[in-house]
């Protein structure tokens, strides 16, 4: 079983639609990362997170420490969302920023 | 600030070879990590520098290497080059510990 685990794994939406990601580990975690990565491999880092909830423009993440659980929400889509969305975990231990990564969910906006 | 710099962005090599990529991190930043992306595995981490010297290193096999300078730029050797060994490279800076991550373009490795 993978330590960090995402869901859906393919998710098409109409232009508008409201969106949710899912990210649950199975690890002890300091921060939790949101990475969104469009064709062509560049990667952005969307949020990191260690507790509640975190909102930037038409995206909005949360985390729940307790249940290991993590989601990010788009409200209002756009085809420009399109992209693949990667959870990764950055494991409890200080002296670290190595990531442990979900499989991505690939998300496709239609207009 | 000029973001995170990874050169070359393309490479074809042969079976056998080896190969260097390059990471320029972010001004100030002293921490560069490396991740290997490829559609069976998905991103896997590599290894981490921190102030040049190595402090944590995934599980790939001792061909695959890596250094930092002064300056904090970085580069990794991947010796006697697989054909698995295809894939998109990424590296990633951060100013310190537990610190939001910025990631280069990636280099992109063909292996024939």
């Amino acid at each position: 079983k993978n330590e960090v685990e995402q869901s859906p794994q393919n998710l098409t939406a109409q232009e508008g639609e409201f969106i949710t990601i899912n990210c649950s580990y199975s690890v002890g975690i300091s921060a939790l990362h949101w990475l969104q990565q469009h064709p062509g491999g560049g990667i952005v880092s969307l949020f990191m997170l260690s507790s509640g909830k975190k909102k930037h423009g038409r995206l909005i993440a949360t985390i729940n420490i307790q249940e290991k659980h993590s989601s990010l929400h788009i409200t209002a889509s756009h085809p420009r969302d399109s992209a693949v969305y990667i959870c990764a975990v950055m494991n409890y231990g200080g002296a670290t920023n190595k990531l442990i990564f979900g499989t991505g969910t690939l998300l496709a906006v239609q207009p | 600030k000029a973001g995170v710099t990874q050169t070359p962005r393309y490479l074809i090599k042969t079976r056998g070879q080896q190969v260097t990529l390059s990471c320029s991190p972010i001004s100030g930043h002293r921490s560069v990590s490396w991740y290997q992306q490829t559609p069976g595995q998905g991103l896997q981490f590599l290894f981490e520098y921190f102030s040049e010297t190595q402090r944590n290193k995934g599980n790939f096999p001792g061909r695959f290497s890596g250094r930092q300078f002064s300056n904090s730029r970085s580069e990794m050797n991947v010796s006697t080059l697989e054909l698995g060994d295809s894939a998109l490279y990424l590296c990633a800076s951060s100013h310190g510990n537990q610190e939001t991550q910025y990631f280069g373009p990636g280099t992109r490795l063909l292996v024939l």
